[in-house]
């Protein structure tokens, strides 16, 4: 997406290490911002979203967080595992529309 | 609930030919979101169509277009297909009311022209 920048392009990490994905945004209007994994053959699964309202979430393994004034918001994976290996996109939500991320290649390592 | 379903899954047509591709979004989903993704140049938003109504539409020439049904079924067309549309073409459906902007996607549907 024009808009949105994504790194890094690709992430190796040892099984039970964490993984940090970085995105940052330039439209100041967007107010939702979604994390959505691809497996391959798949559409892209939506796995975490934050609002522009809340600096942080957490869902089990996983957690987003967000600072508007500095325009980046970061998807952290704890404790992966070999099924967190896919494609990984972060998402502006503004105007009807999802700009993405370049996506992030995530492979673990067993 | 059933997903957000896409057909054909796949599809094979040549230079110059048109073609229709079809979306069945989640139940009570109104808004119909079609983007187009490719190894070069990633995901990008086609069109968003909410009560039939078309309320946004991506930078692409007038060969593609979309429709939504009154029951929230929607199609994309691209006409006069070139080497360059070969891509993933994905459906998203959303509740889309206020607060919920959630986007689910279906498989998609992967077009090769030759």
């Amino acid at each position: 997406g024009e808009n949105v920048e994504q790194h890094p392009s690709t992430l190796s990490v040892q099984e039970g290490d964490s993984a940090v994905i970085k995105c940052t945004y330039s439209d100041s209007a967007s107010n939702y911002f979604p994390w959505y994994k691809q497996e391959l053959g798949k559409g892209p699964q939506l796995i975490i979203d934050i609002r522009s309202n809340v600096g942080e979430k957490k869902d089990q393994r996983i957690a987003v967080t967000l600072n508007k004034t500095a325009k980046h918001f970061s998807l952290h994976i704890t404790e992966t595992q070999p099924e967190d290996s896919a494609v990984y996109f972060c998402a502006e939500y503004n105007d009807y529309k999802l700009s993405f991320g370049a996506g992030t290649t995530v492979t673990v390592r067993a | 609930k059933a997903g957000v379903t896409q057909t054909p899954r796949y599809l094979i047509k040549t230079r110059g030919q048109q073609v229709t591709l079809s979306c069945s979004p989640i139940s009570g989903h109104r808004s119909v979101s079609w983007y187009q993704q490719t190894p070069g140049q990633g995901l990008q938003f086609l069109f968003e169509y909410f009560s039939e109504t078309q309320r946004n539409k991506g930078n692409f020439p007038g060969r593609f277009s979309g429709r939504q049904f009154s029951n929230s079924r929607s199609e994309m067309n691209v006409s006069t297909l070139e080497l360059g549309d070969s891509a993933l073409y994905l459906c998203a459906s959303s509740p889309r009311v206020a607060g919920a902007e959630e986007q689910f996607f279906g498989p998609g549907t992967r077009l090769t022209v030759l």
